[in-house]
């Protein structure tokens, strides 16, 4: 079946820092969305992408579909303790079809 | 609204008993799903639902069964639980036509000795 590979598994920053993860496929997706989830929680969806080369903002965080539609990134910047959690990408090839997600980035935040 | 929401949140079991987990929500959705999650294997889709009465396989359905009996309720069992089943159980619901909007409950954690 199809497959999204996220990288990387976890990161360990500072406080303030920049963050970045992706997620790449060896097929299309006609949708990407990031969720994320926080420890003893179920996850909670951050950005959807509809448009191949869409770049979407949500506060400190922007995601961006790629052009090739086989993938996706996630960039958080100044970074502060409560984005500590895990980060799923999530494809979806119709509207019609099930999502498939990613491994996760776990991203620790070192105050 | 309370959302999504599951019962138990934690449960331990033996090789081969049976049990059943209930999720339930309250915004009218019609889509239901349950997924597992393993660590570095992100959300497996196990069986989903697309209305009352309706049932469908997932990626993962081995092992495990579903009923939507009523639009706000939907139960996964396992018959004859196996310890590779040991894993943390997650219910979600969107709207219809939305499978990409979906609303998380707060998981169960399985644990099969």
């Amino acid at each position: 079946g199809q497959q999204l590979n996220q990288s990387p598994q976890s990161m360990f920053i500072q406080e303030g820092e920049d963050v970045s993860m992706n997620c790449t496929s060896s097929s299309i997706f006609n949708t990407w969305l990031w969720y994320k989830q926080d420890p003893g929680e179920g996850p909670v969806l951050l950005i959807a992408l509809y448009k191949a080369g869409e770049l979407t903002s949500n506060g400190r965080l922007t995601a961006q579909f790629g052009i090739t539609r086989k993938d996706s990134f996630l960039n958080i910047s100044a970074s502060i303790p409560s984005d500590v959690g895990i980060y799923f990408c999530a494809g979806q090839v119709n509207a019609g079809n099930m999502l498939t997600f990613g491994g996760g980035t776990r991203l620790m935040v070192k105050p | 609204n309370a959302g999504v929401t599951q019962t138990p949140k934690f449960r331990v079991l033996k090789t081969g008993q049976s049990m059943t987990l209930l999720c339930a929500q309250d915004m009218n959705h019609e889509y239901m799903y349950w997924y597992r999650q393993d660590p570095g294997m992100g959300l497996r889709l196990i069986h989903y639902s697309v209305g009352e009465g309706t049932t469908a396989k997932g990626e993962v359905p081995d092992g495990y069964n579903v009923s939507r009996l009523k639009k706000q309720n939907f139960l996964l069992g396992l018959e004859s639980a196996a310890p590779s089943q040991t894993s943390v159980y997650f219910c979600a619901s969107s709207y219809k036509g939305l499978h990409g909007t979906q609303y998380f409950g707060p998981g169960t954690r399985l644990t099969v000795l």
